[in-house]
């Protein structure tokens, strides 16, 4: 089966750093994305892990534990443009499981 | 270089009819997934095309059905439409043994049935 599961909504100031957890349990798992969906657009990529450990990425960072099946995105120097959907991806497969998006609202 | 383009971007359809969406991949890519998105949820996998063949499929009925041309392009075909399949519907593109960044979205094409 595939299951992913992220929080709904998280809020947080400008210049914050905000950490997006990620749990998944998915059959044909073979790397994980994080993309980042404004509202009425369609999503844009951010990180890809397939090995353990943490890739860095400007204000972006994201980790991955496949024996734990979790991940989080870790966003530094919050902005306001940083308030956005963030979407926790499975590559299953030649398919990519999209979990349901945590809202993150970047308040001043 | 144009990247994945969808088409048409927004139509309003009547429950029981067909549609039919339209998708052009990044130049170079030759693999186009499709994706449903629903108001307020991650998209779902709907199916992959990869040489003209369905390569994967998603957990949707057969109503949902497509077709790869020769030239990569795509189409998602929809019969007998119900009011719960208003959605966004993505393109995604990619080349074949490929991973990581090099999949695309288009804008989508929002479907109304009313």
């Amino acid at each position: 089966g595939q299951n992913i599961d992220q929080p709904t909504e998280m809020t947080a100031t400008e210049g914050a750093i905000v950490q997006i957890n990620c749990t998944y349990q998915t059959s044909g798992f073979n790397g994980l994305f994080w993309y980042q969906q404004h509202a009425g657009e369609a999503p844009t990529f951010l990180s890809y892990n397939v090995l353990d450990g943490l890739e860095e990425k400007g204000r972006f960072s994201s980790f991955l534990s496949r024996s734990k099946g979790y991940s989080y995105l870790l966003l530094k120097e919050l902005q306001m443009k940083d308030s956005a959907s963030y979407l926790c991806v499975c590559q299953a497969g030649t398919a990519l499981i999209f979990g349901k998006g945590t809202t993150l609202s970047v308040s001043s | 270089d144009a990247g994945v383009t969808q088409s048409p971007t927004h139509l309003i359809k009547t429950r029981g009819q067909q549609v039919t969406l339209r998708c052009s991949p990044k130049s170079g890519h030759d693999t186009v997934s499709w994706y449903q998105q629903a108001l307020g949820q991650g998209p779902q996998f709907i199916f992959q095309y990869y040489e003209e063949e369905e390569r994967q499929r998603g957990n949707f009925p057969d109503r949902f059905s497509g077709h790869q041309f020769p030239n990569y392009s795509s189409e998602l075909n929809v019969n007998a439409l119900l009011l719960g399949d208003s959605a966004l519907y993505l393109c995604a593109s990619s080349l074949a043994g490929r991973g990581r960044n090099t999949i695309y979205f288009g804008e989508g094409s929002w479907l109304t049935v009313v």
